[in-house]
């Protein structure tokens, strides 16, 4: 089964710092990848996704991903947070098989101070 | 617009009581699917469904059920509730079987 690690459980940034939230997953084959953002009292929204081509990838809000195939490794940055950036961030893993696998890591928490 | 929905938003049960969790969607997507969040766990699949009459059991299925008779509902039952299932849970849909899902609100369920 595969598995996904979010590697900072909370970060705390100054409006302004730059934002990178690590991501690695463990899985043999091809997956489509995903960084979701929930906003404090809200439901999940798509950031951005990574399913194939230019493995750098533009999201909403200024985001983007970068998957390293070598590295199983699908890193989200920002190189300007804002106050309104906090929030919870889950990677989010699916392997192209017939029996949904959908993992996400166990978040983390994105503090910004004004 | 198109959404999805959760109800109730919130519940609080007893152990051992049967529980039924609603989500609705709008979307017209066949895929549908039911997560669990706890902390330092992030969301864990439950069940998901492909369309009408399919149902798959997820990584945490056990003590869940799900049945889905049309394409805009899949209601999640806790046959005989625990302690262990108090948590959120959260509905998705979406337009394919891998790709981005669309996330209801979610019901916080408490289980005493």
């Amino acid at each position: 089964a595969q598995s996904v690690s979010q590697h900072n459980h909370h970060v705390i940034l100054s409006e302004a710092a730059s934002l990178e939230l690590g991501c690695n997953y463990s899985y043999g084959g091809t997956v489509n990848l995903f960084w979701y953002v929930q906003y404090p009292g809200q439901h999940l929204q798509l950031l951005l996704k990574y399913f194939s081509g230019d493995p750098l990838v533009k999201g909403i809000k200024g985001f983007e991903a970068e998957f390293i195939k070598s590295k199983f490794s699908f890193n989200l940055r920002k190189p300007s947070v804002q106050w309104s950036d906090t929030a919870e961030y889950f990677c989010a893993v699916n392997g192209l098989y017939n029996n949904n696998d959908m993992r996400f890591g166990a978040g983390t928490r994105l503090t910004v101070k004004p | 617009d198109a959404e999805i929905t959760q109800s109730p938003r919130h519940k609080i049960t007893e152990t051992g009581r049967q529980v039924t969790l609603a989500c609705h969607q709008t979307w017209n997507h066949n895929n549908m699917f039911w997560y669990r969040q706890d902390l330092g766990h992030g969301l864990r699949l439950i069940h998901y469904s492909y369309g009408v009459q399919d149902t798959n059991k997820g990584e945490v299925s056990d003590g869940y059920s799900v049945s889905r008779s049309n394409t805009e509902d899949l209601p999640l039952t806790l046959e005989s509730a625990a302690s262990s299932q108090t948590s959120v849970y959260f509905c998705a849909s979406s337009p394919t079987q891998h790709g981005e899902q669309f996330f209801g609100p979610g019901t916080r369920l408490t289980v005493l």
